[in-house]
């Protein structure tokens, strides 16, 4: 079965420095969801979108931003990378149709950011 | 603001012993719970999906309960193996969102 896919897989920026990750949902899901996960630490929500708009938002940086587009694919985008931006960050994907959504997350592998 | 406890922390069993985890939460106007198992470094798999409607589901060696009168999730693992050997999240979700709000898990380690 089709899972979530991320890109890329790992990435190692400099401080300052700006960063695009990429997240494919399931198809035919409707809603994308973004999470960071610290080392050691329990994974954070960031921010969530259905059919193309901002559904909520959580601990998300101003110098982050996200969209998802047309395809229903979304993009997270970082700039001025700071050294506690490193994380590993987590896309998930869910069918939500309409109203609150019962059903299960699906998370891609997650990227790796390390910022040096 | 939902919270999500995790007990124990870590956990060592011998390979073979029926195991609990357990999971306590805050805000019981959730929508679902879901319990996820992580290797060292890699991604999120998803073992259990339990809505707020359902007081429990089972998949194989898993059995995971809800009681939302009480904020409470069980993880039930049968006959453990040394494969089984992650850590444990459990994750809700927060009264009029679909955000997850994690624990921070239990370590768990099956010993052959």
């Amino acid at each position: 079965a089709a899972g979530v896919i991320q890109s890329p897989r790992h990435l190692i920026k400099e401080k300052r420095e700006t960063a695009t990750l990429k997240c494919y949902p399931i198809p035919r899901h409707d809603t994308v969801y973004w999470y960071q996960q610290g080392p050691g630490q329990d994974p954070q929500f960031l921010i969530s979108f259905y059919e193309k708009m901002q559904s909520d938002k959580g601990s998300i940086p101003d110098r982050f931003s996200a969209q998802q587009f047309s395809d229903y694919h979304s993009e997270l985008n970082m700039s001025s990378l700071e050294l506690g931006d490193s994380a590993l960050y987590f896309c998930a994907s869910s069918y939500r149709t309409s109203g609150p959504s019962y059903n299960e997350q699906f998370f891609g592998p997650g990227t790796r950011l390390t910022v040096l | 603001k939902q919270e999500v406890t995790q007990i124990p922390a870590a956990l060592s069993v011998p390979e073979g012993e029926n195991l609990v985890l357990n999971c306590s939460f805050t805000d019981s106007a959730i929508y679902n719970l879901q319990w996820f198992r992580q290797d060292p470094g890699k991604g999120l798999t998803s073992l259990l999906l339990i809505q707020s409607s359902q007081r429990e589901q089972t998949s194989g060696r898993l059995n995971a309960s809800l009681d939302k009168s009480s904020g409470r999730s069980t993880l039930y693992i049968a006959a453990s193996q040394p494969g089984d050997s992650a850590t444990y999240l459990c994750a809700a979700t927060q009264g009029g969102s679909e955000k997850l709000v994690f624990g921070k898990g239990t370590k768990l380690t099956v010993n052959p």
